[in-house]
């Protein structure tokens, strides 16, 4: 099945450091979401999107909708130990009697050193 | 806690024997969908109910799969005959979708399957 290309596939950082990912796709979508899945858990909703162009933020976490509708990024601001998880992208195509089925990202693996 | 809840967590099967998990969703949640993910993969859609009705399968879903939801709460997923290539998590999410518009899917916390 169609995967989102998410970059990068995996970062180490310091405790403190801020961290960015992106998610891009070939066809748009009308809601992006950003989901963190801990080992043998399901993904778990950071932040979602519903506007070409909006920014949102969650506490340390900040995401937008690219203009595009074909892209999102998410940040994260001075990173603790719990950060440390596989961070996922969603892009959602919605409307009328339709599944809103999400196609995820390959994932971001996220490690914090101390 | 009023969550997607999942059962089992864990299965161990032995190749051609058939497996069946169960997703409770969040109460009134209209929408449940089911997912599978296999290792370093995000998860794909697999199939999709709206109340008891199945809407949409996935290509993924192959005949040995089969999914009901008989009266819009709880959903089954059950695997017939499985296969060395089934073992992957399987992801049960829910959602409120009155109409058109904005929706936002729950995950539960996954069965992780093993074939053996």
């Amino acid at each position: 099945g169609q995967q989102l290309n998410q970059s990068p596939q995996s970062m180490f950082i310091q405790e403190g450091e801020d961290v960015s990912m992106n998610c891009t796709s070939s066809s748009i979508f009308n809601t992006w979401l950003w989901y963190k899945q801990d080992p043998g858990e399901g993904p778990v909703l950071l932040i979602a999107l519903y506007k070409a162009g909006e920014l949102t933020s969650n506490g340390r976490l900040t995401a937008q909708f690219g203009i595009t509708r074909k892209d999102s990024f998410l940040n994260i601001s001075a990173s603790i130990p719990s950060d440390v998880g596989i961070y996922f992208c969603a892009g959602q195509l919605w409307g009328y009697g339709t599944a809103s089925k999400l196609t995820f990202g390959t994932g971001t693996r996220l490690q914090v050193t101390l | 806690d009023t969550g997607v809840s999942q059962n089992p967590r864990h299965k161990i099967t032995k190749r051609g024997q058939n497996v069946t998990f169960r997703c409770d969703p969040i109460s009134e949640h209209n929408r449940l969908y089911w997912y599978r993910q296999t290792l370093g993969q995000g998860p794909e859609f697999l199939t999709y109910f709206q109340n008891e009705a199945q809407l949409e399968k996935s290509r993924l879903l192959s005949d040995r799969f089969s999914a009901e939801r008989p009266k819009g709460s709880f959903s089954t997923l059950e695997i017939q005959r499985t296969e060395q290539g089934d073992s992957a998590m399987y992801l049960c999410a829910s959602s409120f979708r009155p109409g058109a518009g904005q929706e936002t899917q729950y995950f539960g916390p996954g069965t992780r399957l093993l074939v053996l």
